[in-house]
């Protein structure tokens, strides 16, 4: 069946860039997301990216999408402290329903 | 104001009791959402509606109800909660057509003593 997979945890030191890797099933998902929760806050959409893409960049995010290893990755550049929160993986499913991941605890040191 | 709300944002109950979350949006879209989020388990669907009169059963819908009032308003019940419905429970809004980004209201912690 369809399934999300990310790493639990990235720790990085501010300034540095953080990169936070996924791994999807559908080959047929038409969309592909990274979602970003900040503590006590629902989800808010950070980026998306077409399955004909291959990259999408966006001020500080960048995200490569390699279709034939179903493998999706979101790179922030110049990590801040406020980047600090838990990113999630999505991809479209059947009827534009969304199949999220675990989601990526990204902690960033001073 | 925020596009997606949800009532309560707090709610402690006891076993047995019966409880309802709510949702608005003032976005305007057709479908909305009920997910469950538990630490190490991401966001497990419950149930989904893509218009009032269309309603879906999501991975974990056992235990649980919902009613679409109204194109803005769907609720999620929980008939006789029990201690492991312990959880945040997030609603979101989409639009009908792609690229299908989900709008999340702000959650709703709920603990079941």
């Amino acid at each position: 069946g369809e399934d999300v997979e990310q790493s639990l945890f990235l720790s990085v030191r501010e300034g540095d860039s953080s990169v936070i890797n996924c791994t999807y099933t559908d080959s047929s998902s038409t969309y592909l997301y990274w979602y970003k929760q900040e503590p006590g806050a629902g989800l808010q959409l950070l980026t998306y990216i077409f399955s004909n893409m291959d990259m999408k960049q966006d001020q500080r995010l960048t995200v490569l999408l390699n279709k034939k290893d179903k493998h999706l990755s979101l790179r922030i550049a110049d990590t801040q402290t406020g980047d600090s929160a838990i990113y999630f993986c999505a991809e479209s499913a059947s009827q534009g329903n969304l199949i999220f991941g675990k989601g990526t605890k990204l902690s960033v040191k001073p | 104001d925020a596009d997606v709300t949800q009532t309560p944002r707090n709610r402690i109950t006891k076993t047995g009791k019966r409880i309802m979350l709510e949702c608005s949006q003032t976005k305007g879209h057709d479908r909305m959402y009920w997910y469950r989020q538990d630490p190490g388990l991401g966001l497990r669907l419950i149930y989904y509606s893509f218009d009032v009169k269309d309603i879906n059963k999501g991975e974990i819908s056992d235990g649980y109800s919902v009613s679409r009032q109204a194109q803005a308003k769907f609720s999620l019940s929980l008939e006789s909660a029990i201690p492991n419905q312990t959880a945040l429970y997030f609603c979101a809004t989409s639009e009908r057509g792609g690229p299908y980004e989900q709008y999340f209201g702000p959650g709703t912690r709920l603990t079941v003593t």
